[in-house]
């Protein structure tokens, strides 16, 4: 069965640092996988997908993600975080015509 | 704006009272999915219609239903609500193809009182 493991429910970082959010999936085949951003009272956002080709992707807003297969991984990180990027955070796996199935998100709180 | 429509953004009923949520993909869109997000579950598929055809079933219950119209909006009912049901509660629409990711829409906050 597919699943998605965010192992952060809650991470702090200080504005102008780098963040990494963790993402570990369970898929049976090529996974199809997502990083989407919710802010608080908003829907979902798509900031970056693998789909195939190069494991290094880059989204909206300077994220980028890393697709290791050895590892079952696709953490998002940020060089540097901007007040503004204070939202949840939510991996997923699927697509292609299918469902996703989520992570249960990353709260990411920015201090000043 | 992801071009996903949905209304209403908010709907505030009764525990055993019906209600139906709607849902507009983006222009051309023939894959229309339906997701619950409550606190205690997160974000679950609950079913998926693709051209006026029901194509994939998660865990939805029997009080819920879907149907997707000829023009490709798609309605969700949800009957006998119980204070469980209070959820945000997301449609999603993507297009023909494999490499498609899903487009969300903001998303209808139903609160049972």
């Amino acid at each position: 069965a597919q699943s998605v493991t965010q192992p952060d429910i809650h991470i702090t970082v200080s504005e102008g640092a780098s963040l990494e959010l963790r993402c570990n999936y369970s898929y049976g085949a090529t996974p199809y996988l997502f990083w989407y951003v919710q802010s608080p009272g908003q829907g979902l956002q798509l900031l970056l997908k693998y789909f195939s080709g190069d494991t290094l992707v880059q989204g909206i807003k300077g994220f980028e993600a890393e697709f290791k297969r050895s590892q079952s991984s696709f953490n998002l990180r940020k060089p540097s975080v901007h007040w503004s990027d204070a939202a949840e955070y939510f991996c997923a796996v699927g697509g292609g015509a299918q469902k996703l199935v989520f992570g249960q998100g990353t709260r990411l709180t920015i201090n000043p | 704006d992801s071009g996903v429509t949905q209304t209403p953004k908010h709907l505030i009923t009764a525990t055993g009272q019906r209600v139906t949520l709607r849902c507009s993909p983006r222009s051309g869109d023939l894959s229309v999915y339906w997701y619950q997000q409550s606190l205690d579950q997160g974000l679950q598929f609950l079913i998926q219609y693709y051209n006026g055809e029901e194509r994939a079933k998660g865990n939805i219950l029997e009080r819920f239903s879907a149907q997707q119209f000829p023009d490709l909006h798609s309605e969700l009912n949800l009957s006998s609500l119980e204070l469980g049901d209070s959820a945000l509660y997301f449609c999603a629409s993507s297009a023909v193809g494999l490499y498609n990711e899903q487009f969300f829409g903001p998303g209808t906050r139903l609160t049972v009182l």
